[in-house]
């Protein structure tokens, strides 16, 4: 199975702050890799497909990038309902993997 | 608009099982896969497995591969996840999503509410 390791696990921020979030993968899994936000209590919404494809209709401050096996998930300027948890998927080969997820709170 | 509506909150004593339905709305149920997913208190995301709409072929990751059960009935735009036995550990919010793909690239855009399945004695 394809581990994907998400860092840092948490981090504290301030509304403004650039927030940048890398995800890993064990092994080559191309661009198939997307992102997800999730709010306690809701199921998560579909950020970025593709490594950088951003999803209509979700903030343009949201940005990803691939370099190899390492992702990223970029806020630029973190607004107060940013603040959730983050997991990246690999959807290149199965059994589909989700990172461990980041929280992103209030600092 | 494409929705996917699930079914309520179970409560199931360990060794029984568990029967959770995801209706969908708003789009050709044939045309796209259903895959499930679930999330045990405070932790991450675990997928599940997928079954196709169409024609209810299924794929589990290899931990659900004998207790899991996926499947659809098309003609009600409805897919079920059933659980059995149930351990403890099963206890989690399992949710179903609906699978779309751009450049080849698969994901879950369309997401049902989640449905609490608690085990205990």
């Amino acid at each position: 199975d394809i581990q994907m390791t998400q860092s840092p696990s948490s981090l504290s921020a301030s509304v403004g702050d650039r927030v940048t979030i890398t995800c890993r993968a064990s092994q080559t899994i191309s661009y198939f890799l997307n992102w997800y936000q999730q709010k306690p209590g809701k199921a998560p919404r579909l950020l970025i497909s593709g490594a950088s494809s951003l999803q209509s209709g979700v903030p343009s401050r949201f940005s990803g990038s691939a370099s190899g096996t390492d992702f990223t998930l970029s806020i630029s300027s973190l607004q107060p309902e940013d603040f959730a948890t983050y997991y990246c998927q690999q959807s290149s080969s199965s059994p589909w993997t989700f990172g461990q997820g980041t929280r992103v709170d209030i600092k | 608009q494409v929705n996917l509506v699930q079914s309520g909150a179970e409560v199931k004593k360990p060794g029984a099982s568990v029967k959770v339905s995801c209706k969908a709305s708003g789009y050709n149920f044939n045309d796209n896969y259903i895959h499930w997913v679930r999330q045990a208190p405070g932790q991450g995301l675990e997928w599940m497995g997928w079954i196709n709409g169409k024609s209810g072929a299924t794929q589990y990751a290899e931990k659900f591969q004998y207790r899991a059960t996926l499947t659809r009935d098309a003609s009600v735009r409805t897919a079920y996840m059933e659980l059995s036995p149930l351990i403890y550990d099963d206890t989690a919010v399992y949710y179903c999503a609906r699978m779309d793909s751009n450049w080849a690239v698969e994901y879950l855009q369309y997401w049902g509410q989640g449905t609490l399945v608690t085990v205990s004695s």
